[in-house]
């Protein structure tokens, strides 16, 4: 079975712009979250979708939006970007609630803004 | 206050040695999961192990383990017989509300484990 995958792996921006990323669950899974991953940090939560539907926000500006679609598949989008935004953006699948609890991560995509 | 804290910012082990990566959590919610990631310098996350709050027997998963010791909050990951390709950053993360659909995982810092040959 495929695993969770995730376009572009790598991308540069310059300051200012607007980029989309992409994220696709495994099979079967409802949820997709966004994680944030700067050099040297642990990943911190941006958001996770459910049904298309909002389910939790992490501690990020009004410049990260999602969506997530019928097929379950997700966009991040990030807004006037800033060099600070430069990171490793992981999207991670899941059952919506219930066993299993694993969660699952894809190879990620790495974002520099310059 | 730190929700995760993993206090070995690099650890060496010999091959075919075990190790243990420390990891303490705080929360006041009965309901938690906590989880082991490896990253390799690739950058994917890979999952290891998994241990709810409200399981009675320490998780094991091949050749990983998770001490859990509730009362102390630590969930320590054991590796048995390092291998070289289990040089990585590890990382230890906790969910709450764990019987919810929330699944928002909070990451420590990691641990950057090198096996020597």
């Amino acid at each position: 079975d495929a695993g969770v995958t995730q376009s572009p792996t790598h991308l540069i921006k310059t300051r200012g712009q607007h980029v989309t990323l992409r994220c696709s669950p495994i099979s079967g899974h409802k949820s997709v979250s966004w994680y944030q991953q700067v050099l040297g940090q642990g990943p911190q939560f941006i958001f996770q979708y459910y049904e298309k539907e909002e389910r939790g926000r992490g501690n990020f500006p009004d410049r990260f939006s999602a969506r997530q679609f019928p097929n379950y598949s997700s966009e991040l989008n990030v807004n006037a970007l800033l060099l600070g935004d430069s990171a490793l953006y992981l999207c991670a699948s899941s059952l919506y609630a219930g066993a299993p609890y694993e969660q699952y991560f894809g190879p990620g995509t790495r974002l520099t803004v310059t | 206050a730190q929700k995760i804290t993993q206090t070995q910012p690099g650890m060496f082990v010999q091959e075919k040695e075990a190790v243990t990566l420390d990891c303490t959590y705080d929360t006041s919610d009965p309901s938690y999961g906590l989880f082991w990631y490896k990253q390799p310098s690739s950058g994917e996350m890979i999952f290891l192990i998994y241990q709810g709050s409200y399981d009675q027997q320490n998780a094991t998963e091949g050749r990983y383990s998770l001490n859990f010791q509730k009362a102390r909050k630590s969930a320590n990951l054991v590796i048995s017989a390092s291998q070289l390709g289990d040089s990585a950053m590890y990382f230890c993360a906790m969910r709450e509300k764990e019987d919810t659909g929330r699944r928002a995982l909070t990451f420590g810092s990691g641990t950057r484990l090198q096996v020597q040959p």
